[in-house]
C-alpha cells in the first residue's frame, strides 16, 4: 500500500539555525499538507500546498516558513531561523481529492523537531 | 472558523467491553467530512474511521462505528470489543467540502484499556 515518508525522523537543531524536513507524498495525490503537534497538545494546521502554490495558510505560518516541491516528488518545509517554540513534531500529509474520494488525508509518520 | 470540540481528555475501558468518546464539531457549512485518527505511542496518525456529512447512515469499520447526530453536530466513536492495542490518543477532525480541505482537529482524547 502507497504511504507517505518524512525525513529525518528526528532533527535536533540550534535556535537561528535553518532546517529542512521533507516529505515523498503518495505519488498520485495532488493535495499536500504540513501540520504541527506540539508535545501535549492538538494537531494544527500550517500549511496547503496544490498545483505548485500555497492555497491555505495559518497564521502560524509566518514568514520564517516556507514550502516547495523542487522536483515531482518531494515536498519541503523549511524553518528559516528556529525558535524554541518550533520544537514539535511535523506531519507531511497529502490526499487525492477527486470527485470520488473522501478527502481523506494520508500522514506521514511525522519529523520530531528539537530545537535547543 | 470551524471548531471541533472533545470534552473527554482522557477515557479508561476494561478490555473486551465498549467506550463511547465523544465529539461536538461547529459549521454552517452543509458540506463536510467528519474523522476519527488515532495515535499510539509512536506518534503516526492512523485515520480509523470517516463520515460524509450528506450519509445519513453511520459509518462502521469492524469493531470501529460512529453515531452522527447531525442536527446536534455531533459525532462519536464507539469501540466495541475493546482491545490492549486500541490505546492512544484518538482525535475527532472535520474538512470543509470545496475549501482547501485542511483538517481542523479537536484536542483529543486518551484512552487507556485495562486489562
Amino acid at each position: 500500500e502507497p504511504e507517505v515518508t518524512q525525513t529525518p525522523s528526528h532533527q535536533v537543531t540550534q535556535m537561528g539555525q535553518e532546517v529542512i524536513l521533507r516529505c515523498v507524498p503518495i505519488s498520485n495525490h495532488l493535495y499536500f499538507y504540513w501540520y504541527r503537534q506540539i508535545l501535549g497538545q492538538k494537531v494544527e494546521f500550517l500549511v496547503s500546498f496544490y498545483n505548485n502554490e500555497i492555497s491555505e495558510k495559518s497564521e502560524i505560518f509566518d514568514d520564517q516558513f516556507s514550502v516547495e516541491r523542487p522536483d515531482g516528488s518531494n515536498f519541503t518545509l523549511k524553518i528559516r531561523s528556529t525558535k524554541l517554540e518550533d520544537s514539535a513534531m511535523y506531519f507531511c500529509a497529502s490526499s487525492d481529492v477527486s470527485g470520488h474520494s473522501s478527502y481523506e488525508q494520508y500522514f506521514g509518520p511525522g519529523t520530531r523537531l528539537t530545537v535547543t | 472558523a470551524q471548531t471541533v470540540t472533545q470534552s473527554q481528555p482522557e477515557m479508561s475501558v476494561q478490555e473486551a467491553e465498549t467506550v463511547t468518546l465523544s465529539c461536538t464539531y461547529d459549521t454552517s457549512e452543509s458540506d463536510y467530512y467528519l474523522f476519527w485518527y488515532k495515535q499510539p505511542p509512536s506518534r503516526q496518525m492512523i485515520l480509523v474511521i470517516r463520515q460524509e456529512a450528506y450519509k445519513q447512515q453511520n459509518a462502521t469499520e469492524n469493531r470501529f462505528s460512529v453515531n452522527f447526530q447531525k442536527a446536534a453536530k455531533s459525532f462519536s466513536l464507539k469501540i466495541s470489543d475493546s482491545q490492549l492495542g486500541d490505546a492512544a490518543m484518538y482525535f475527532c477532525a472535520q474538512i470543509i467540502g470545496g475549501s482547501n480541505y485542511k483538517l481542523t482537529f479537536g484536542k483529543g482524547t486518551l484512552l487507556t484499556v485495562n486489562p
